[in-house]
């Protein structure tokens, strides 16, 4: 199976911070990574596919990069709305594992 | 609009089985495949399976191997997720997710049915 690790675990910030988070591969993926956004109590929505695409509806401060193994989301300005936890999640193969989340705090 | 509604909370004794429902609207059922993915309470996201509603092919992660089945009926656009052998860290969030055309990523979720197992 491909493990999937995020980093940090956690992160607090203020309003209006960049926010970088990582997720790497423990092999190649290619560019099958995905990020969604949970908020509590919340059912996950889907922000990123493709890793670097922007689903429908999602604000343009929501980016995506990476291939191979590394890969990272970023917020380019944070607002109140944005704080949440953030999964990856390779679909190279099954099974399609999920990272171990990033939680967003505000600071 | 594309809409997953699952069924409601259920609490089940160890050893029991489960049977979760997700009905599908506002797309072609046959079209997209459905994965389940639960997740405990505070813990992260568990993918778990797929099915493929147009042939009914599945296939589950190792450590579900003999208690989870994936099933579908076609005509009325409904996927079920039943588990069996239930333990008490089966306890957590189901949620059904429609696969996307796109990096097979998980466009639509359903709200989540919560499994509750104790004695």
């Amino acid at each position: 199976d491909i493990q999937m690790t995020q980093s940090p675990s956690s992160v607090s910030a203020s309003v209006g911070d960049k926010v970088t988070i990582t997720c790497r591969a423990s092999q190649s993926i290619s560019s099958y990574l995905n990020w969604y956004q949970q908020k509590p109590g919340k059912v996950p929505k889907l922000l990123i596919y493709i890793a670097s695409s922007l689903q429908s509806g999602v604000p343009s401060r929501f980016s995506g990069s990476g291939s191979g193994t590394d890969f990272s989301l970023t917020i380019s300005s944070l607002q109140r709305e944005d704080f949440a936890t953030y999964y990856c999640q390779q679909t190279y193969n099954t099974p399609k594992t999920f990272g171990q989340g990033t939680k967003v705090e505000i600071k | 609009q594309v809409q997953l509604v699952q069924s409601g909370a259920e609490v089940k004794k160890p050893g029991a089985s489960v049977r979760v429902s997700c009905k599908a609207s506002g797309y072609t059922f046959t079209s997209y495949e459905i994965n389940w993915v639960r997740q405990a309470t505070g813990q992260g996201l568990e993918w778990m399976g797929w099915m493929n509603p147009n042939s009914g092919d599945t296939g589950y992660i190792q450590k579900f191997q003999g208690r989870l089945t994936m099933t579908r009926s076609t005509s009325i656009s409904t996927a079920y997720m039943e588990l069996s052998s239930l333990r008490s860290e089966d306890t957590a969030v189901y949620y059904c997710v429609r696969v996307g055309l796109y990096g097979d990523a998980a466009d639509y979720w359903g709200q989540g049915t919560l499994v509750t197992v104790s004695s």
